[in-house]
């Protein structure tokens, strides 16, 4: 069984802070990660992909991958109100030939003013 | 350009019942995926495709079924409802293994 592990959260952070998310999986064969934001009543949206080890910066946030220890994190410089949403990590492994996304259950942000 | 678009947004089925979630996507994209999100459950996968006329059991199948006659649609069907299909159902695609792309929603109560 595959699994993806997120702290619930929530976490909460000061506006301006940074935000640091977490996420550990189980499948050493995993290839591509990912992190979603979702906000409340909404549908997930793709804000960073990650292939190899290391970091990978787009704009305010900053993804990173040990895939010796088996996880992945999700930075979030200057943290804003608006970035208040539920952030799911995704981790591809393959399957059957095909590569399937096993999400974890997603962290909840709240930045307070 | 519309992306993946699913319809109905809303909808309240009887036990018993049966419906279809309809998904289009104009992207080209040979994989496409349906999930189901309950509260604080994550996302969990029902069926997929890899491309038109190949379809595969996800991690939660049982009560679905798909069929992907085309590259665009990618239809989920629910053939006898049950008050535990009650969710939020995405559908997404992606070009490949990379992110996906989701849908809106439909949000389904079974009564």
């Amino acid at each position: 069984q595959k699994e993806v592990e997120q702290n619930s959260g929530p976490l909460s952070v000061p506006e301006g802070a940074i935000a640091s998310l977490n996420c550990t999986y189980s499948d050493r064969g995993s290839q591509s990660f990912f992190w979603y934001r979702q906000y409340s009543g909404k549908s997930p949206e793709l804000i960073m992909s990650i292939y190899s080890n290391g970091d990978k910066e787009d704009g305010r946030f900053t993804a990173q991958l040990n895939k010796a220890s088996q996880y992945v994190s999700l930075l979030i410089r200057d943290s804003q109100p608006s970035d208040s949403a539920t952030y799911l990590c995704a981790v591809n492994a393959a399957s059957g030939g095909s590569y399937i996304p096993t999400f974890g259950r997603g962290t909840s942000l709240i930045v307070h003013p | 350009n519309a992306g993946v678009t699913q319809t109905p947004k809303f909808r309240i089925l009887k036990i018993g019942q049966s419906m279809t979630l309809q998904c289009a996507q104009d992207m080209n994209h040979n994989y496409m995926y349906w999930y189901r999100q309950d509260p604080g459950m994550g996302l969990k996968l029902i069926y997929y495709s890899v491309g038109a006329g190949i379809t595969d059991k996800g991690e939660v199948p049982n009560g679905y079924n798909v069929s992907r006659s085309t590259t665009e649609d990618f239809p989920l069907r629910l053939e006898l409802a049950a008050p535990s299909q009650t969710s939020v159902y995405f559908c997404a695609s992606s070009p490949s293994v990379d992110g996906y792309t989701f849908g809106s929603g439909t949000r389904l109560t079974v009564v």
